[in-house]
């Protein structure tokens, strides 16, 4: 089946730190570029960071740059993002995306996952 | 704060035609194309409309979108209770050098 799957959520202290994942199947995870969506509670949709297929361009929301380090590991078909320094505002549910498109500025997500709930709390 | 501009809320009765508008910038919707999500209650984003107009395969045909210049829109015709989800236009910004979602529009059926 073709899928992604979110996990590492949590509750985390403000100032903390969390690693999420997304596993990846039912397709050939290296040919794909691969986003991060996040939505706060109640909120819109907010786009996070972008991975090209072969991990090598990384472009990042500013909200998040310096903070959040993303990597994937095609041998593996898995994403991952290490979160530090982490923020109340940074609170919601975290999807992967599969990127679809001819280039990066002409791209849409056709596969999301079910998402993953951060919270940031004292 | 989203660089792309849908209202709040827009309405219909089943059966008839609803529009939602998204207002952008010659760095994002002028200069790329422009893609359209539904968001059911409780679940995880759909691709509804790529590249400004397409369809992917399994969206029915009432749901279609348009672009000109800087400004986008999305119609939903033959408006039924399932549609009742959170719409979100989206594109990429040269400028910011990221993807930019719309701040989402409800719809509701009366």
């Amino acid at each position: 089946e073709v899928q992604l799957v979110e996990s590492g959520g949590g509750l985390v202290q403000p100032g903390g730190s969390l690693r999420l994942s997304c596993a990846a199947s039912g397709f050939t995870f290296s040919s794909y570029g691969m986003n991060w969506v996040r939505q706060a509670p109640g909120k819109g949709l907010e786009w996070v960071s972008y991975i090209s297929p072969r991990g090598d361009s990384i472009y990042y929301a500013e909200s998040v740059k310096g903070r959040f380090t993303f990597s994937r590991e095609n041998a593996k078909n898995s994403l991952a993002v290490q979160m530090n320094s982490l923020r109340a505002e940074d609170t919601a549910v975290y999807y992967c995306a599969r990127v679809r498109g001819p280039t990066v500025t002409v791209q849409w997500l056709d596969l999301w996952g079910q998402g993953t709930l951060v919270t940031v709390s004292s | 704060q989203s660089v792309l501009t849908q209202p709040p809320s827009a309405s219909g009765t089943p059966g008839q035609r609803v529009t939602i508008s998204c207002s952008g910038s010659s760095s994002n919707i002028g200069s790329n194309t422009v893609n359209w999500y539904q968001q059911l209650p409780g679940t995880a984003p759909k691709v509804l409309i790529y590249s400004n107009t397409q369809r992917p395969s399994g969206v029915p045909d009432r749901f279609s979108g348009s672009k000109s210049g800087t400004s986008a829109s999305l119609a939903i015709s033959g408006l039924q209770s399932e549609d009742e989800a959170d719409y979100y236009c989206a594109a990429w910004d040269d400028s910011l050098n990221g993807y930019v979602f719309g701040t989402g529009t409800k719809v509701t059926v009366l």
